[in-house]
């Protein structure tokens, strides 16, 4: 079974452009999470899609943004870039059928801005 | 939603048994407990969840006490490759994980 699944790996910007990420889930699972993880931090909730919705947001800026498509792959933009938005952003889906709410995650993008 | 304090590095030698408390003093009653792993510049991995007492799986354990108010990352015979960060969370199961920040974990070291 293929796990879930992130483009690019790495990803290099300039201060001020945006920056667009993707996410693919686990076949099966309509819930998608992201996830900022700035060097020597933890990881910060950013945002959470299940069935096409946006769900919940954590404490970011609205230059954050993302969505869901139907086949509940989804992409994250960040809007705006600043330098303190280098890190890692990891993905993660679940499906909410299962009892646990078990989160399996992705490789994760390195965003870099310059 | 539940904030859980948990020590930020660990040292160990290969071999021995580790045990990670976490405490989370405001868990509410719908609230269940999980542990990741999560290795450099991979993903959080789930470990292990529990509600209350005991539960024991083939990487781990997690022992619960009766008020809940803290929970223990038990790994037994470390190795090496269980260096990683280990991330203890509280949540209700499903909703209560999607606003939780994963905090900076606890930092285990195994030493050879």
């Amino acid at each position: 079974e293929a796990g879930v699944t992130q483009s690019p790996t790495h990803l290099i910007k300039t201060r001020g452009q945006q920056a667009t990420l993707r996410c693919s889930p686990i076949s099966g699972h309509t819930s998608v999470y992201w996830y900022q993880q700035a060097l020597g931090l933890g990881l910060q909730f950013l945002l959470w899609y299940d069935e096409g919705e946006e769900r919940n947001r954590g404490n970011f800026p609205p230059r954050f943004s993302g969505r869901q498509f139907p086949n509940y792959s989804s992409e994250l933009n960040v809007n705006a870039l600043e330098l303190e938005d280098s890190a890692l952003y990891l993905c993660a889906s679940s499906s909410l059928m299962a009892g646990d709410n078990e989160q399996f995650f992705g490789p994760g993008t390195r965003l870099t801005v310059l | 939603l539940a904030k859980t304090t948990q020590p930020i590095s660990m040292d160990s030698y290969e071999g021995q048994e580790v045990n990670i408390t976490c405490s989370h003093n405001n868990i509410a009653t719908n609230d269940y407990i999980t542990w990741y792993q999560q290795f450099p510049s991979q993903g959080p991995r789930f470990i292990i969840q529990g509600y209350k007492t005991k539960v024991t799986n083939e990487v781990a354990s997690l022992f619960i006490p009766a008020d809940r108010k803290s929970s223990t990352l038990s790994l037994p015979r470390v190795s090496l490759s269980d260096t990683a960060v280990y991330y203890c969370l509280v949540g209700d199961s499903p909703g209560g994980y999607q606003k939780v920040t994963f905090g900076i974990g606890t930092k285990l070291q195994v030493i050879p």
